[in-house]
Parts: structure tokens; C-alpha cells; sequence
């Protein structure tokens, strides 16, 4: 089994900083099956990035995702307040899916 | 645009079986490029994969939870449902269904439910 661990757990930060999130592997994942969602309380995961680098239908280009082989990231270049929330980045691998335990991106 | 909209109790005893259906609308089930998933989330916890269903039958589940969990779909009304058996207070969640992409190698779940939540409690 695949994990994935990301960090920070939490990252306080202030509207207009710029967010960035890691996801490590346990062993190396096809960019093809990385993932990434955000998810706000009460409501279900939103898709953000596939693809490890594209960018959903309809998500603002703040968004951008990079990383190959163990090692992936999820970039906000400008936090907006609607930007906080907590994101999971997910895997494909070995005929199933993990998901990360999540980065929660909080107001400072 | 897709929209999906999951179904069922709220409230499990232990030992007995969790049952939910997943309405799929403005899309089919039938969709080839497309497989049928549900995804949970316990309670100020991460997500888990469950399984996910082919609309011709075809299942993959989580090895942790195969044992228990059968996904069946039904075309004619354009669902699918999930059976997870022997339920405890651990399998207490939030349940989600949710649309796998499956095109050019690329696997991600890009449309989900609004989320139910069962809870096990006698």
C-alpha cells in the first residue's frame, strides 16, 4: 500500500500570502493518478488538481500543482478568503485509491 | 452538469448491515469512461476509499474493507448502492459517493455527493 503523508498539518496564514503544501509518497506514484481536493467544513471534497498539474474545470489559476515520482505540491499564490479550508492530495496505486491525511490552511 | 445525491438510514446497529444508494443525475451511469465510487470520512477524520463499479458489474474494493462491502449498480434507474456488513461504531462516517474518471490514464474523482451521515449506535 501507497502512503502519503502531507505537511504541513497546519499552516496559519494571512489573505494574499502564498500557501505551500507538500505530499510525500512511500513510494514513487504516476503523476497521472495524484490528485489533489479541498474541502471546507459540512460540505464534500471539491477537485482542484488531476493530473498532479492540471487544474480542474473552473478553478482559478492561483491553483497550481507540481511534483513527480514521491514528491508533490500544491501551490495558492495568493490566498483568497475563500481559500482556507483544508486540502488532500490522493493516489492511485496498486489497484486502489489513498488518500493524504489532509493540510488544513488556516487565518493567521 | 452531473449531480449526485446519496440515500439511506442514518442510523445502524452494530452487527447489522449499512445500506445507501447513490442517485446519479444529469449524467448516466452508463458512461464508459466513468466508474461509480464511495468514499467515506469519519467524523474530524481524513477520507477513505471504499470501492468503486463499472456499469457492465466490474468492482474494486479497499482491502480493508473487502470482506464486508459490496457495490452493485442499477442502470435501469441509474444508481448504484453500497452494502457494507457487519458494521461497528468504527464505521461511523460521513458517506460520500462520488464519479472516478477513468480516461487516458488518468484517475480522479471529479464530481461527488453532498455526503451522508450513518451512524452505528444500538
Amino acid at each position: 500500500e501507497i502512503v502519503l503523508t502531507q505537511s504541513p498539518g497546519t499552516l496559519s496564514l494571512s489573505p494574499g500570502e502564498r500557501a505551500t503544501l507538500s505530499c510525500r509518497a512511500s513510494q514513487s506514484v504516476s503523476s497521472s493518478y495524484l490528485a489533489w481536493y479541498q474541502q471546507k467544513p459540512g460540505q464534500a471534497p471539491r477537485l482542484l488538481i488531476y493530473g498532479a498539474s492540471s487544474r480542474a474545470t473552473g478553478i482559478p489559476d492561483r491553483f497550481s500543482g507540481s511534483g513527480s515520482g514521491t514528491d508533490f505540491t500544491l501551490t495558492i499564490s495568493r490566498l483568497e478568503p475563500e481559500d482556507f479550508a483544508v486540502y488532500y492530495c490522493q493516489q492511485y496505486g496498486s489497484s486502489f485509491f489513498t488518500f493524504g491525511p489532509g493540510t488544513k490552511v488556516d487565518i493567521k | 452538469q452531473v449531480q449526485l445525491q446519496e440515500s439511506g438510514p442514518g442510523l445502524v446497529k452494530p452487527s447489522e448491515t449499512l445500506s445507501l444508494t447513490c442517485t446519479v443525475s444529469g449524467g448516466s451511469v452508463s458512461s464508459g469512461s466513468y466508474y461509480w465510487s464511495w468514499i467515506r470520512q469519519p467524523p474530524g477524520k481524513g477520507l477513505e476509499w471504499i470501492g468503486y463499479i463499472y456499469y457492465s458489474g466490474s468492482t474494486n474494493y479497499n482491502p480493508s474493507l473487502k470482506s464486508r462491502v459490496t457495490i452493485s449498480v442499477d442502470t435501469s434507474k441509474n444508481q448504484f448502492s453500497l452494502k457494507l456488513s457487519s458494521v461497528t461504531a468504527a464505521d461511523t462516517a460521513v458517506y460520500y459517493c462520488a464519479r472516478k474518471v477513468d480516461w487516458n490514464y488518468l484517475y480522479y474523482f471529479d464530481y461527488w455527493g453532498q455526503g451522508t451521515l450513518v451512524t452505528v449506535s444500538s
